[in-house]
Protein backbone atom coordinates (compact mmCIF):
# COMPACT_ATOMS: atom_id res chain seq x y z
CA UNK A 1 0.00 0.00 0.00
CA UNK A 2 1.19 3.78 -0.77
CA UNK A 3 -1.00 5.13 1.60
CA UNK A 4 -0.37 6.88 5.37
CA UNK A 5 -3.75 7.53 7.70
CA UNK A 6 -3.55 10.35 10.06
CA UNK A 7 -6.47 11.16 12.35
CA UNK A 8 -8.12 14.36 10.83
CA UNK A 9 -7.57 16.42 13.95
CA UNK A 10 -6.59 16.00 17.60
CA UNK A 11 -6.73 18.31 20.49
CA UNK A 12 -4.88 19.21 23.63
CA UNK A 13 -4.87 20.80 26.33
CA UNK A 14 -2.18 23.97 27.23
CA UNK A 15 0.81 21.71 28.73
CA UNK A 16 -0.33 18.49 28.50
CA UNK A 17 1.24 15.88 26.16
CA UNK A 18 -0.51 15.07 22.77
CA UNK A 19 0.18 12.02 20.26
CA UNK A 20 -0.25 12.07 16.94
CA UNK A 21 -0.37 9.17 14.81
CA UNK A 22 0.29 7.94 11.16
CA UNK A 23 -0.50 4.18 9.91
CA UNK A 24 1.16 2.65 6.55
CA UNK A 25 2.55 -0.26 5.08
CA UNK A 26 5.28 1.75 4.19
CA UNK A 27 6.70 2.25 8.05
CA UNK A 28 7.03 -1.36 8.65
CA UNK A 29 9.86 -0.56 6.48
CA UNK A 30 10.90 2.86 6.56
CA UNK A 31 10.98 5.76 9.34
CA UNK A 32 8.23 8.38 9.29
CA UNK A 33 8.82 12.16 8.77
CA UNK A 34 6.88 15.06 10.35
CA UNK A 35 6.63 18.12 9.77
CA UNK A 36 4.50 21.33 11.02
CA UNK A 37 2.72 23.62 8.72
CA UNK A 38 0.86 26.80 10.64
CA UNK A 39 -1.33 28.96 8.22
CA UNK A 40 -0.08 30.80 5.23
CA UNK A 41 3.30 28.94 5.55
CA UNK A 42 5.37 26.24 4.23
CA UNK A 43 5.60 23.01 6.37
CA UNK A 44 8.69 23.02 8.44
CA UNK A 45 10.52 19.62 9.30
CA UNK A 46 10.22 18.63 13.03
CA UNK A 47 11.02 14.88 13.34
CA UNK A 48 13.11 12.52 10.64
CA UNK A 49 14.59 9.29 11.19
CA UNK A 50 14.47 6.92 14.18
CA UNK A 51 14.15 10.54 16.29
CA UNK A 52 16.21 13.08 14.96
CA UNK A 53 15.12 17.11 15.33
CA UNK A 54 16.09 19.64 12.89
CA UNK A 55 18.53 22.44 14.77
CA UNK A 56 15.70 24.90 16.23
CA UNK A 57 13.39 22.83 16.91
CA UNK A 58 12.23 22.09 20.14
CA UNK A 59 12.94 19.16 22.33
CA UNK A 60 9.42 19.05 23.45
CA UNK A 61 8.73 16.97 19.71
CA UNK A 62 9.88 13.54 19.70
CA UNK A 63 9.08 10.50 17.20
CA UNK A 64 8.47 6.79 17.88
CA UNK A 65 7.51 4.00 15.71
CA UNK A 66 6.05 0.31 16.01
CA UNK A 67 5.07 -2.14 13.93
CA UNK A 68 3.02 0.22 11.17
CA UNK A 69 2.52 3.03 12.99
CA UNK A 70 4.65 6.17 13.62
CA UNK A 71 3.67 8.47 16.29
CA UNK A 72 4.79 12.57 16.98
CA UNK A 73 4.86 13.17 20.29
CA UNK A 74 4.63 16.53 22.01
CA UNK A 75 5.31 16.49 25.64
CA UNK A 76 3.97 19.82 27.48
CA UNK A 77 2.01 21.26 24.15
CA UNK A 78 2.77 25.05 23.73
CA UNK A 79 -0.14 27.27 22.05
CA UNK A 80 2.32 28.00 19.22
CA UNK A 81 2.20 24.11 18.28
CA UNK A 82 -1.18 24.91 17.20
CA UNK A 83 -0.80 24.08 13.33
CA UNK A 84 -0.97 21.16 10.72
CA UNK A 85 1.21 17.95 11.16
CA UNK A 86 1.72 15.74 8.14
CA UNK A 87 3.66 12.76 8.10
CA UNK A 88 5.90 11.21 4.94
CA UNK A 89 7.52 8.20 3.91
CA UNK A 90 8.45 6.64 1.02
CA UNK A 91 6.35 4.10 -0.95
CA UNK A 92 6.31 0.54 0.14
CA UNK A 93 6.09 -0.54 -3.36
CA UNK A 94 10.25 -0.87 -4.20
CA UNK A 95 9.40 2.44 -6.05
CA UNK A 96 11.16 5.24 -4.88
CA UNK A 97 7.98 7.32 -4.82
CA UNK A 98 7.26 9.31 -1.50
CA UNK A 99 3.85 9.26 0.07
CA UNK A 100 2.25 11.94 2.77
CA UNK A 101 -0.43 11.43 4.94
CA UNK A 102 -3.56 13.62 4.94
CA UNK A 103 -2.59 15.24 8.05
CA UNK A 104 -3.80 16.29 11.71
CA UNK A 105 -5.17 19.22 12.85
CA UNK A 106 -3.75 20.06 15.93
CA UNK A 107 -5.62 21.89 18.41
CA UNK A 108 -4.37 23.37 21.96
CA UNK A 109 -7.27 23.85 24.48
CA UNK B 1 21.34 28.37 5.47
CA UNK B 2 19.76 26.76 2.15
CA UNK B 3 17.13 29.15 0.54
CA UNK B 4 14.78 27.61 -2.12
CA UNK B 5 12.57 30.82 -4.19
CA UNK B 6 9.86 29.61 -6.37
CA UNK B 7 8.96 32.00 -9.28
CA UNK B 8 6.46 31.57 -12.30
CA UNK B 9 3.39 32.45 -13.59
CA UNK B 10 0.73 32.86 -11.52
CA UNK B 11 -2.63 32.14 -13.74
CA UNK B 12 -2.29 29.13 -16.37
CA UNK B 13 -5.35 28.69 -18.70
CA UNK B 14 -6.92 25.65 -18.46
CA UNK B 15 -5.17 22.99 -21.46
CA UNK B 16 -1.65 24.60 -21.45
CA UNK B 17 1.35 24.11 -19.34
CA UNK B 18 2.36 25.03 -15.97
CA UNK B 19 6.14 26.21 -15.38
CA UNK B 20 7.37 27.01 -12.36
CA UNK B 21 11.52 27.29 -11.63
CA UNK B 22 13.07 26.99 -8.09
CA UNK B 23 16.18 28.75 -7.08
CA UNK B 24 18.47 27.74 -4.75
CA UNK B 25 20.56 29.82 -2.38
CA UNK B 26 23.15 29.73 0.51
CA UNK B 27 24.67 26.08 -1.01
CA UNK B 28 25.00 24.37 -3.91
CA UNK B 29 22.16 22.30 -5.49
CA UNK B 30 24.64 19.58 -6.72
CA UNK B 31 24.41 16.02 -5.10
CA UNK B 32 21.22 16.05 -3.65
CA UNK B 33 17.54 15.27 -4.68
CA UNK B 34 15.15 18.44 -5.10
CA UNK B 35 11.20 17.81 -5.19
CA UNK B 36 7.76 19.56 -6.18
CA UNK B 37 4.84 19.18 -3.99
CA UNK B 38 1.73 21.08 -4.01
CA UNK B 39 -1.01 21.59 -1.97
CA UNK B 40 -4.65 22.56 -2.68
CA UNK B 41 -6.19 24.98 -0.58
CA UNK B 42 -7.73 23.85 2.74
CA UNK B 43 -6.18 20.09 1.31
CA UNK B 44 -3.11 18.13 2.41
CA UNK B 45 0.75 17.74 0.46
CA UNK B 46 0.97 15.95 -2.21
CA UNK B 47 3.99 14.52 -3.75
CA UNK B 48 4.87 15.43 -7.29
CA UNK B 49 8.17 14.10 -7.98
CA UNK B 50 11.84 14.41 -7.56
CA UNK B 51 14.83 14.88 -9.66
CA UNK B 52 18.91 14.18 -8.78
CA UNK B 53 21.54 16.70 -10.23
CA UNK B 54 22.31 14.19 -12.86
CA UNK B 55 18.45 14.49 -14.28
CA UNK B 56 17.12 11.37 -13.08
CA UNK B 57 13.97 11.60 -12.00
CA UNK B 58 10.76 9.95 -10.51
CA UNK B 59 7.63 11.23 -10.62
CA UNK B 60 4.44 10.48 -8.52
CA UNK B 61 2.58 7.96 -10.66
CA UNK B 62 -0.86 9.51 -10.59
CA UNK B 63 0.93 12.76 -12.51
CA UNK B 64 3.49 11.14 -14.47
CA UNK B 65 2.20 11.43 -17.96
CA UNK B 66 1.91 15.49 -17.27
CA UNK B 67 4.41 15.79 -15.41
CA UNK B 68 8.13 16.72 -16.66
CA UNK B 69 11.41 17.85 -14.56
CA UNK B 70 14.58 19.38 -15.43
CA UNK B 71 18.25 20.93 -13.58
CA UNK B 72 19.96 23.64 -14.26
CA UNK B 73 23.32 23.17 -12.39
CA UNK B 74 25.23 26.55 -13.58
CA UNK B 75 21.97 28.37 -12.32
CA UNK B 76 21.75 26.67 -9.42
CA UNK B 77 17.60 25.96 -10.23
CA UNK B 78 15.27 23.36 -11.59
CA UNK B 79 11.95 23.29 -12.53
CA UNK B 80 8.87 21.48 -13.00
CA UNK B 81 6.26 21.04 -16.27
CA UNK B 82 3.01 20.34 -15.89
CA UNK B 83 0.67 19.83 -19.15
CA UNK B 84 -2.70 19.86 -20.35
CA UNK B 85 -3.90 21.84 -16.28
CA UNK B 86 -7.17 21.82 -15.43
CA UNK B 87 -8.97 23.52 -12.15
CA UNK B 88 -8.37 20.57 -10.67
CA UNK B 89 -4.19 21.33 -10.55
CA UNK B 90 -4.74 24.64 -8.59
CA UNK B 91 -2.74 24.82 -5.36
CA UNK B 92 0.19 26.30 -3.75
CA UNK B 93 3.04 24.49 -5.42
CA UNK B 94 6.18 24.20 -3.19
CA UNK B 95 9.69 23.47 -3.95
CA UNK B 96 11.98 21.71 -1.50
CA UNK B 97 15.58 19.89 -1.10
CA UNK B 98 14.87 15.60 -0.53
CA UNK B 99 16.96 13.30 1.55
CA UNK B 100 17.10 10.13 1.78
CA UNK B 101 18.93 7.94 4.09
CA UNK B 102 19.36 4.67 6.76
CA UNK B 103 15.87 4.11 5.95
CA UNK B 104 14.45 7.32 6.23
CA UNK B 105 13.02 10.36 3.84
CA UNK B 106 12.31 13.76 4.34
CA UNK B 107 12.43 17.18 3.18
CA UNK B 108 14.65 19.56 4.79
CA UNK B 109 14.65 23.16 3.44
CA UNK B 110 11.61 24.34 1.70
CA UNK B 111 10.57 27.11 -0.86
CA UNK B 112 7.70 29.67 0.57
CA UNK B 113 5.56 28.26 -1.88
CA UNK B 114 3.67 29.99 -5.48
CA UNK B 115 -0.12 29.87 -5.41
CA UNK B 116 -1.11 28.71 -8.96
CA UNK B 117 -4.34 29.50 -10.34
CA UNK B 118 -5.96 27.62 -13.73
CA UNK B 119 -8.52 29.31 -15.03
CA UNK B 120 -9.94 31.08 -18.25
Amino acid sequence: SSELTQDPAVSVALGQTVRITCQGDSLRSYYASWYQQKPGQAPVLVIYGKNNRPSGIPDRFSGSSSGNTASLTITGAQAEDEADYYCNSRDSSGNPNVVFGGGTKLTVL
Amino acid sequence: QVQLQESGPGLVKPSETLSLTCTVSGGSISSYYWSWIRQPAGKGLEWIGRIYTSGSTNYNPSLKSRVTMSVDTSKNQFSLKLSSVTAADTAVYYCARYRGELSTYYFDYWGQGTLVTVSS
